[in-house]
């Protein structure tokens, strides 16, 4: 089991581009979550995701920002108009759907925005 | 509103000697807590979470419900515990974990 994949693991956009975000949760998980940790930060939460559902965003910034997680392919976080503090590092995390099980991460991607 | 809080950013000791990474947290409801680790070069894993009652790597912790902490412990630290730690609080409910992380300790084990 390869475990949760996130690509790409480094990120260059612009300010006023968009980014994308891509993550394959590990098989089996049909639960993913994103979090990002801006600079000297602990991670926070920002969105909650199941197959074609999302059941939790109330930490996704109300602008610019939108995940999926469709039926097939993995989960997207997209970043529209990129700005300097969009600049951090985000981590994408899967569980199975058994109640109660443990959330395993990815590697990360980090974004840097010129 | 939750909130975990790691006060210590840098924590350094000797080879051998007893080691605490302090966690507190703030939280309404039946609180859930865990222990995360990230050696260098690896990713965010999970070390041990509270529920389960047990030791990993000779780390434990306990949930003090008075003191709303959860600091982890071992008492021989190892040169390979050198890595980030963080303390993350489920505030998702028994439903989904939705995970609180505390700003994470820098642990530095030095021969």
């Amino acid at each position: 089991n390869a475990g949760v994949m996130q690509n790409p693991r480094h990120l260059v956009r612009r300010r006023g581009q968009e980014a994308r975000l891509r993550c394959s949760p590990m098989k089996g998980h049909s639960h993913v979550y994103w979090y990002r940790q801006l600079p000297e930060e602990g991670l926070k939460f920002m969105v909650y995701l199941q197959k074609e559902n999302i059941i939790d965003e109330s930490g996704m910034p109300k602008e610019r920002f939108s995940a999926e997680f469709p039926k097939e392919g993995p989960s997207i976080l997209r970043i529209q108009q990129v700005v300097r503090g969009d600049s951090a590092a985000y981590f994408c995390a899967s569980s199975p759907p058994t109640e109660g099980q443990p959330q395993h991460f990815g590697d990360g991607t980090r974004l840097s925005i010129l | 509103a939750q909130r975990v809080t790691q006060p210590e950013k840098l924590l350094s000791v000797f080879k051998g000697a007893p080691v605490e990474l302090k966690c507190n947290y703030s939280y309404s409801g039946s609180p859930e807590l865990f222990w995360y680790v990230q050696y260098s070069r690896q990713r965010l894993q999970l070390l041990l979470r509270h529920i389960s009652r047990e030791s990993i790597k000779g780390f434990t912790a306990d949930l003090n419900k008075g003191e709303t902490s959860f600091h982890l412990k071992k008492p021989f630290a190892q040169e390979e515990d050198s890595a980030m730690y963080y303390c993350a609080l489920n505030t998702g409910g028994t439903s989904y974990g939705k995970l609180t992380f505390g700003q994470g300790t820098i642990l530095t084990v030095h021969p």
